[in-house]
């Protein structure tokens, strides 16, 4: 059974700072990595979708990496801002040999930046 | 373009009494999901549409729980006998491809915050 996990659940960073948010899952034979934002009482924005022959993607200021042999990926963001504070969520949709569209979610990590 | 659409934005109902949440996806999305997410919990996967029929609703908690997509494109979560253990906030995403060799991603509503009083 695939489970997704999420390290630290909550990280407080001044501003400016460069960070890295973790995600690990326990089957490597996933179909896709999304990170998402949510902000509190909002609905979850695509951050960036990294496939599973993929190594890394890179919007802006975030990069995501994958390692599926390893079950990890990273969100790495530079020169944080207070307005990245939000909640940060990586979910793996699941694959095999059907039509299978399973997603699983991480529980997220709480981001506050500080100005 | 419009976005995915959920309605009401927030229900507020009794025990034991009927609920239907609506989501309306992103025109031409033929993949549909319902979550639904407790606080300081991610999204837990309820049930994925590949057009009208429900390709697998093993997330679904009970028989109470039901959700119709009847033409493939608005979808309906209808919950039964509501328990306070249902209060949570439902939220719908749609993507253009379910299938595998699709980019695959999911674009989400806004959600319903569901409290059962």
């Amino acid at each position: 059974k695939q489970e997704v996990t999420q390290i630290p659940a909550a990280l407080s960073v001044p501003e400016g700072e460069n960070l890295v948010l973790n995600c690990s899952f326990t089957d490597s034979a996933i179909y896709n990595l999304q990170w998402f934002r949510q902000d509190p009482g909002k609905g979850l924005t695509s951050l960036l979708l990294i496939q599973s022959s993929q190594r890394e993607q890179t919007s802006g200021r975030l990069n995501a990496s994958l390692d599926k042999s390893s079950g990890r990926s990273t969100l790495y963001i530079a020169a944080s801002q207070p307005g990245d504070s939000a909640t940060y969520l990586c979910a793996v949709r699941l694959s095999g040999k059907t039509s299978y569209d399973k997603v699983i979610f991480g529980p997220g990590t709480s981001l506050s930046v500080i100005p | 373009g419009a976005g995915v659409s959920q309605t009401p934005s927030n229900k507020v109902t009794e025990k034991g009494k009927y609920v239907e949440l609506r989501c309306d996806p992103i025109s031409g999305h033929t993949a549909l999901y319902w979550y639904r997410q407790s606080l300081g919990q991610g999204p837990e996967f309820l049930i994925y549409f590949q057009g009208t029929g429900a390709a697998d609703d093993s997330g679904l908690p009970n028989d109470r729980f039901f959700a119709v997509r009847p033409e493939g494109s608005v979808s309906t979560l209808k919950i039964q006998r509501t328990e306070r253990g249902d209060s949570a906030v439902y939220l719908c995403a749609s993507s253009p491809r379910g299938l595998a060799g699709g980019p695959g991603e999911q674009f989400f509503g806004p959600g319903t915050r569901l409290t059962v009083l």
